[in-house]
């Protein structure tokens, strides 16, 4: 257990819905990544956040955005969704810059019909 | 700009045997250097990591991975494998300037009964 958590574990959904995953970051980290898995795309990384500020961004949709709370806790929000957002997202968290370890949560599987 | 290579999408060995999977970066620059492993529907976890101490580093599940500076490489072992360890292997290397991790392809071990 890494001590990652991220709800829900699967959400299952039509096109042009709107959906947020939730992610706690360990104890402590400060900050918090979200990453895209797909079988045709493998892992892509679109964006991070450090102490409730977005710190990097990568291939991330303008379709989806995301923040950190106060609580350093995570939402990735996907909006207008279409089919080739089935996906596995993860969440990952680090203690912060200069400590690069990342820990990841267990993914929520998104599925879109 | 860095950038890391495994070399083989799919690795085949049988059980018992050397494993071998291959992660080549391209920076002069000593980075930090990581291996994940993901199990089928799970999250990546950490299996070690290179951190500018010993280039022999150990990590969980009996791998190791050595890095060489020279080869800019850092190739990951096991002298015996198990059919547990079948899985997806991941490699990153800390960006030139911000920590960032760079992730590799991944390499899929298959174990041959």
């Amino acid at each position: 257990d890494s001590g990652v958590t991220q709800t829900p574990k699967h959400l299952i959904t039509a096109t042009g819905q709107r959906v947020t995953l939730r992610c706690s970051p360990r104890s402590g980290d400060l900050s918090v990544y979200w990453y895209q898995q797909s079988l045709d795309q493998g892992l892509q990384f679109l964006i991070q956040y450090y102490n409730g500020e977005e710190r990097a961004k990568g291939n991330i949709l303008e379709r989806f955005s995301a923040q950190q709370f106060p609580d350093l806790h995570s939402e990735l929000n996907l909006s207008s969704l279409e089919l080739g957002d089935s996906a596995l997202y993860f969440c990952a968290s680090s203690a912060g810059t200069g400590f690069p370890t990342q820990y990841f949560g267990p993914g929520t599987r998104l599925t879109v019909l | 700009a860095q950038s890391v290579t495994q070399l083989g999408s799919h690795v085949s060995v049988s059980e018992g045997a050397l494993v071998l999977l291959r992660c080549n970066y391209s920076s002069s620059v000593p980075p930090y250097l990581f291996w994940y492993v993901q199990y089928p529907n799970q999250g990546l976890q950490l299996l070690l990591k290179y951190t500018s101490a010993a280039t022999l580093v150990k990590g969980i599940n009996g791998f190791e991975a050595e890095f060489k500076k020279s080869e800019t490489s850092f190739h990951l072992t096991k002298p015996s494998a198990h059919m547990s360890d079948a899985a997806e292997y991941f490699c990153a290397v800390t960006s030139d300037s911000n920590y960032q991790l760079i992730w590799g392809a991944g390499t899929k071990l298959i174990i041959k009964p």
